[in-house]
């Protein structure tokens, strides 16, 4: 069964360090999303992409994070520089008509 | 935007007894709703979902029902088991790739 990739599985870093995950989406999927879930919080998105547009990043901290989907299949996030208040574990999804599957998630701890 | 709301935040039943979990969302142009599974440590895993053109579903012990008029939906689970227990998520969004919201979350604890 196909599934939702993503690296690493878990990141500690340091604040003021830039860290990066990768997700590579199921194959076919054109629309892809990376969500942020603070511990004992619901999923929150922060950018969304059909194919290699974004289509809403209204969510996402434009002056700490990137994302890109530079061919329109795997996706990178960034993180520069981290802040204590990102630690939380970054979920990405892709999506078929009416379903939207998500990845292991990347546990990202700032220290 | 959407905004997804759910209730309670925790629910604590007796083994086999039902549970029940309540969403309430903002934008009626929003016609997906699914329900999400989410155990300690791992990806939410979807278990049900329900479309705007249905009022109710079922699936085994689970089954969710859709109110439009009042824009709330519910998940209930019947002849619950431990098994059951995990934090539940609802979502509301439009179909086909379009972006979820998400409900603050339910953690569900069945006691033996």
């Amino acid at each position: 069964e196909a599934e939702v990739a993503q690296s690493p599985r878990y990141k500690i870093t340091e604040k003021s360090q830039a860290v990066a995950f990768w997700c590579d989406p199921i194959s076919g999927h054109a629309t892809l999303y990376w969500y942020r879930q603070i511990l004992g919080q619901g999923p929150e998105l922060l950018v969304q992409f059909q194919d290699e547009s974004v289509v809403d990043d209204s969510q996402l901290p434009k002056d700490r994070f990137s994302a890109e989907r530079l061919k329109g299949v795997d996706s990178t996030l960034k993180i520069q520089p981290a802040e204590l208040g990102d630690s939380a574990m970054y979920l990405c999804a892709s999506s078929a008509p009416g379903f939207v599957y998500f990845g292991p998630g990347t546990r990202l701890t700032v220290l | 935007g959407e905004n997804v709301e759910q209730h309670p935040s925790t629910l604590s039943v007796q083994e086999g007894d039902s549970a029940v979990i309540k969403c309430t969302y903002s934008d009626s142009a929003s016609n997906y709703f699914p329900w999400y599974k989410q155990e300690l440590g791992k990806r939410p895993q979807l278990i049900i979902d329900i479309r705007s053109n249905v009022g109710e579903k079922k699936d085994q012990r689970i089954a969710v029902t859709l109110n439009k008029t009042a824009k709330h939906f519910s998940l209930h689970i019947t002849e619950t088991q431990p098994e059951d227990s995990a934090v539940y998520f609802c979502a509301g969004g439009g179909a086909a790739g379009n972006k979820l919201t998400f409900g603050g979350g339910t953690r569900v604890l069945v006691k033996p």
